[in-house]
């Protein structure tokens, strides 16, 4: 099976860095993603890592050790609008290459 | 581009009877999926379908069906409502396995 952990809630200040983490257990790992979800809204796609290292979009970044089975989701100038849930998804080739979420980490961002 | 549509946006219903989650998209996409979300859990995979005609269980398909006649249209069914199936439903879809999924807006269902 999968086991996917990230913290429940963290909160963070308007300009600030924050970065969420986000460690799995997976048989056939094939690719982990960040979704976002503002409260009472769809998850939106934000990234994607298959290979070790970081990918880096605009203020968004995502870092993936696939040997520590470990990523995190880097937040740079914090704005207001980024309050909202981040969840890490996991894809198993073994599962018939199904993405499993974790139960996503709320963000809350104070001026 | 209307992406992902679901109806309705919520419904009640009472225990016993049955309804229909509507879902549709128009990205001519492979691949559609069903999740349920529920507060502090992580979406769980209902039921999922790589093409018209092929449908397969996820991780939680108890008490649920679908179908998937055609590209577009990839409805949920549920025949016996019970408690247990109070959520928020997404239906998603992607163009293949390798990218991320777009999310319908989702069904708020409660079950009295």
């Amino acid at each position: 099976g999968q086991n996917i952990d990230q913290p429940t809630e963290m909160t963070a200040t308007e300009g600030a860095i924050v970065q969420i983490n986000c460690t799995y257990q997976t048989s056939g790992f094939n690719g982990l993603f960040w979704y976002q979800q503002h409260a009472g809204e769809a998850p939106t796609f934000l990234s994607y890592n298959v290979l070790d290292g970081l990918e880096e979009k605009g203020r968004f970044s995502s870092f993936l050790s696939r040997s520590k089975g470990y990523s995190y989701l880097l937040l740079k100038e914090l704005q207001m609008k980024d309050s909202a849930s981040y969840l890490c998804a996991v894809r198993d080739r073994y599962n018939n290459n199904d993405m499993r979420f974790g139960a996503g980490t709320r963000l809350t961002v104070k001026p | 581009n209307a992406g992902v549509t679901q109806t309705p946006k919520f419904r009640i219903l009472k225990i016993g009877q049955s309804m229909t989650l509507q879902c549709t998209q128009d990205m001519n996409h492979n691949y559609m999926y069903w999740y349920r979300q529920d507060p502090g859990m992580g979406l769980k995979l209902i039921y999922y379908s790589v093409g018209a005609g092929i449908t397969d269980k996820g991780e939680v398909p108890n008490g649920y069906n679908v179908s998937r006649s055609t590209t577009e249209d990839f409805p949920l069914r549920l025949e016996l409502a019970a408690p247990s199936q109070t959520s928020v439903y997404f239906c998603a879809s992607s163009p293949d396995r390798g990218n991320g999924y777009t999310f319908g807006s989702g069904t708020r269902l409660t079950v009295v």
